[in-house]
């Protein structure tokens, strides 16, 4: 199974909204409700900041939202701020029982 | 405090077997599918597969079926990712996570603090 599509990078100035996409197939990211979307700060462990395409874990800001439509899924940051510079990565539950990680994407707080 | 801590870093040469481990605290750890990720330098998350502590039922990335084994001792809250023969591409470093629920669909909200494995000659 091939990584899920993400741009390399996304930029925005403080205070603005980005989104960030997340390309799969049928097989995954279209056939399943249970994409996932990760930050990870340089040197830490990633962690969960939406699951099941839009549900936010207790304790994620609500800045965080997530969708789908069709074989994309999107992650979108609102009122940007400079601790949300970090790699992002989807994540899909597969045709084949397992998952698969998104190639990740650098956001850059400018 | 709902957490996973992992084994210390390892330097190991290539062909050399190795087991790392994952100790659950703080949940009923036979309630969660647990996950192993590999991230190898200035690269990208790779999911690898989940065990399920409590019946040791077991999935794995096609890109790892074969290459690793994931294994659960649910005695002592702790599980395993295992290899054989070492390569120097097995460079990398691997967290272990809990997944959010019982459902092997589910992302992963727990994570350990990583265990850095390198293999060198």
């Amino acid at each position: 199974q091939s990584a899920l599509t993400q741009p390399a990078s996304v930029s925005g100035s403080p205070g603005q909204s980005i989104t960030i996409s997340c390309t799969g197939t049928s097989s995954d990211v279209g056939g399943y409700k249970h994409v996932s979307w990760y930050q990870q700060h340089p040197g830490k462990a990633p962690k969960l900041m939406i699951y099941d395409v839009s549900n936010r874990p207790s304790g994620v800001s609500n800045r965080f939202s997530g969708s789908k439509s069709g074989n994309t899924a999107s992650l979108t940051i609102s009122g940007l701020q400079a601790e949300d510079e970090a790699d992002y990565y989807c994540c899909s539950y597969t045709s084949s029982s397992t998952q698969v990680f998104g190639i990740g994407t650098k956001v850059t707080v400018l | 405090e709902v957490q996973l801590v992992q084994s210390g870093a390892e330097v190991k040469k290539p062909g050399e077997s190795l087991k790392i481990s994952c100790k659950g605290s703080g949940f009923t750890f036979t309630n969660y599918w647990i996950g192993w990720v590999r991230q190898m330098p200035g690269k990208g998350l790779e999911w690898m597969g989940i065990i399920y502590p409590g019946d040791s039922d077991t999935r794995y990335s096609p890109s790892f079926q074969g290459q690793v084994t994931i294994s659960a001792d649910r005695s002592i809250r702790t599980a395993y990712l295992q290899w054989n023969n070492l390569k120097a591409s097995d460079t990398a470093m691997y967290f272990c996570a809990r997944l959010v629920g019982p459902n092997e669909e589910l992302g992963m909200d727990v994570w350990g603090q990583g265990t850095t494995v390198t293999v060198s000659s």
